[in-house]
């Protein structure tokens, strides 16, 4: 099992949509969650880190669930610039660093 | 400001041929990273260095070595390339390691193919 899988997608959703993706980790011992956004053939940015109390960016919602082990991002209003592959990240704690990238999730927003 | 900064963007090598991936970074980060993303394996970290002076193995370390040259600088080289090593590459930095604080910044990306 990997330590941190997404649906790979793809997602095509008409502009105007709510589109939720999720994410989930098998390390227990995971502290830090992040999602990030990477365009074709560029490099990820950082889209928001998800907090355990949940926070919201404009039209972006991320949420962690502890308990089940997996973070949601929520996406309402969907933009045609919305496009592009979403990554979610898990941090875990312990003697030796480790960060896992899932290996992606894919959203066209269709015209 | 620029970021960080990958040379080259593309590179196509002849099996067991050699070469070095250059990244720096302008941002006065302690921590840096190199990456490989293949198609649907996601990024996998093959060498991080926490601050200058030390380097530490990733998930993927095998066929690599790594040099922190000073603190803007670190430098990824392939000493025999395979095949298998045709990936997108990508270093990132960030301020601290670890934590929440920890976001990364990625550069551009070297394309490399073994032939």
């Amino acid at each position: 099992r990997k330590e941190v899988e997404q649906d790979p997608g793809p997602f095509n959703v008409p502009e105007g949509a709510t589109v939720a993706f999720n994410c989930t980790y098998s390390n227990s011992a995971s502290q830090s969650f992040f999602w990030y956004r990477q365009d074709c053939r560029k490099e990820p940015k950082l889209l928001m880190s998800v907090y355990s109390s949940g926070n919201e960016d404009g039209r972006f919602t991320a949420q962690l669930n502890r308990a089940s082990q997996y973070i949601s991002l929520l996406i309402r209003d969907s933009k045609l610039s919305d496009s592009a592959t979403y990554l979610c990240v898990v941090i875990s704690s312990g003697s030796a660093r480790q960060l896992t990238f899932g290996s992606g999730t894919q959203l066209t927003v269709l015209p | 400001n620029a970021g960080v900064t990958q040379t080259p963007k593309f590179q196509v090598l002849k099996t067991g041929q050699s070469m070095t991936l250059q990244c720096a970074q302008d941002m006065n980060h302690n921590s840096m990273y190199w990456y490989r993303q293949d198609p649907g394996m996601g990024l996998r970290l093959i060498y991080y260095s926490a601050s200058e002076g030390t380097t530490d193995k990733g998930e993927v370390p095998n066929g690599y070595n790594v040099s922190r040259l000073n603190k803007r600088e670190f430098s990824l080289r392939l000493e025999s390339a395979a095949p298998s090593q045709t990936s997108v590459y990508f270093c990132a930095s960030s301020e601290i390691l670890g934590g929440e604080a920890d976001t990364q910044y990625f550069g551009p990306g070297t394309r490399l193919t073994v032939l």
